[in-house]
């Protein structure tokens, strides 16, 4: 199975909205809704902030909002703060019954 | 509130077999519709899922690995295993544990993560 397709780095100012793609095939992104997005703070643990491509866990903040259409599914943080920037990682079921994550999207908070 | 604590050799030989535990606390490995999952990232890269087991024992595996891996479950100590043979320098990474609530993508609840090096 092939990873996701995320892209390498993004990058907003305060208070912008930025928005990730998480692009795989109908095999995977398009085919289920199972979906989830992490956030990643290098050396620490990551944590969920998306799942089943629109669900936010208790205690994220509403900032943070999952989408997907077709064969991509998206990220998108609002009002970009800097305690923002970190590592952004999609997954997603797959036909074969297993789970594939992207490639990762380094956040920069300009 | 469920805790994961992983644990084993931080140092494996190449061509050797790499096991890990995961220890799981706050709450049955047996209770409730829970998978539990291994994942790791190597040094600068991406996550890679490794596998997945059931309270019953069914376990699925990354099709790229499933030829070196095996996922084992003990519900009498409440932990889940990790081993992969045949280990080489690509294999060391940090290891993580984690558990998804079935029938969903909800993986909310990790590990601290384990590092793993395969050398000699």
């Amino acid at each position: 199975q092939s990873a996701l397709t995320q892209p390498a780095s993004v990058s907003g100012s305060p208070g912008q909205s930025i928005t990730i793609s998480c692009t795989g095939t109908s095999s995977d992104v398009g085919g289920y809704n199972y979906v989830s997005w992490f956030q990643h703070y290098p050396g620490k643990v990551p944590k969920l902030m998306i799942y089943d491509v629109t669900n936010r866990p208790s205690g994220v903040s509403n900032r943070f909002s999952g989408s997907k259409s077709g064969n991509t599914a998206s990220l998108t943080i609002s009002g970009l703060q800097a305690e923002d920037e970190a590592d952004y990682y999609c997954t997603s079921y797959t036909s074969s019954t297993s789970w594939v994550f992207g490639g990762g999207t380094k956040l920069t908070v300009l | 509130q469920v805790q994961l604590q992983e644990s084993g050799p931080g140092l494996v030989n190449p061509s050797q077999t790499l096991s890990l535990t995961c220890t799981v606390s706050g709450g049955s490995i047996s209770s409730g519709t829970y998978y539990w999952s291994w994942i790791r990232q190597p040094a600068g890269k991406g996550l890679e899922w490794i596998g997945q087991i059931f309270t019953s024992g069914s376990t699925t595996y990354n099709p790229s690995l499933k030829s070196r891996v095996t996922i084992s479950i003990d519900t009498s100590t409440n932990q889940f295993s990790l081993k992969m043979s045949s280990v080489t320098a690509a294999d060391t990474a940090v290891y993580y544990c984690a558990r998804r609530m079935g029938g969903t993508s909800n993986f909310a609840y990790w590990g601290q993560g384990t590092l793993v090096t395969v050398s000699s």
